[in-house]
């Protein structure tokens, strides 16, 4: 059975670090893309950021970059947010999602990790 | 601000018919990249409802089916259950080389 386990959230000042781990079972950890996509209590989806396989590629969207990296340990099955700069606007509920990189879709989620940056 | 498109609310009783609608552009929807669908019920993360426009997972009802035309794609409910009450969101891919989602719809089961 397909698992994707978050941690790491809680209550950071504007400006701190935190970073979120993702723990993943029952998959081919290594084969897949892995993504994290965070969510604003209330509102919607917004995609936060995306590794491959391999790790080699990385992407982010523009609201994150330069602040944020991702990263990921295979012999581990396990992915990583690194999140610094942090700003009011960053509080959300983050998740993370197994990707169909080929295909562009999230076939599996966790049950996502809170983060508040709230002084 | 999404880069999709979609109602913020649709509704409908028992047993009817409902479509919720997720208008893209032509640097994704129209670029050829797939639309997929996610429920997301009260409380919960969201799930894997219809990908590559119009295919369900294992489990997903035959009562939810996806379509695509030109800029835009379509997640039709029909039965409707009062277990359909949830958020729908669409997704798609951007040619600049980003995910994409739509703000999402609220279907409210009268």
């Amino acid at each position: 059975e397909v698992q994707v386990l978050e941690s790491g959230g809680g209550l950071v000042q504007p400006g701190g670090s935190l970073r979120l781990s993702c723990a993943a079972s029952g998959f081919r950890f290594s084969y897949y893309a892995m993504s994290w996509v965070r969510q604003v209590p209330g509102k919607g989806l917004e995609w936060v950021s995306s590794i491959s396989g391999s790790g080699g590629s990385k992407y982010y969207a523009d609201s994150v970059k330069g602040r944020f990296t991702i990263s990921r340990d295979n012999s581990k099955n396990t992915l990583y947010l690194q999140m610094s700069s942090l700003r009011a606007e960053d509080t959300a509920v983050y998740y993370c999602a197994k990707e169909i990189a080929a295909a562009y879709y999230f076939d599996y989620w966790g049950q996502g990790t809170l983060v508040t940056v709230s002084s | 601000q999404s880069v999709l498109t979609q109602p913020p609310s649709v509704s409908g009783a028992p047993g009817q018919r409902v479509t919720i609608s997720c208008t893209g552009s032509s640097s994704n929807i129209g670029a050829g990249y797939d639309v997929h669908w996610y429920q997301q019920l009260p409380g919960t993360a969201p799930k894997l409802l219809i990908y590559g426009n119009i295919n369900r997972p294992s489990g997903v009802p035959d009562r939810f089916s996806g379509s695509k035309s030109g800029t835009s794609a379509s997640l039709a409910i029909t039965g409707l259950q009062a277990e359909d009450e949830a958020d729908y969101y669409c997704q798609s891919y951007d040619s600049s080389l980003t995910v994409v989602f739509g703000g999402g719809t609220k279907l409210t089961v009268l």
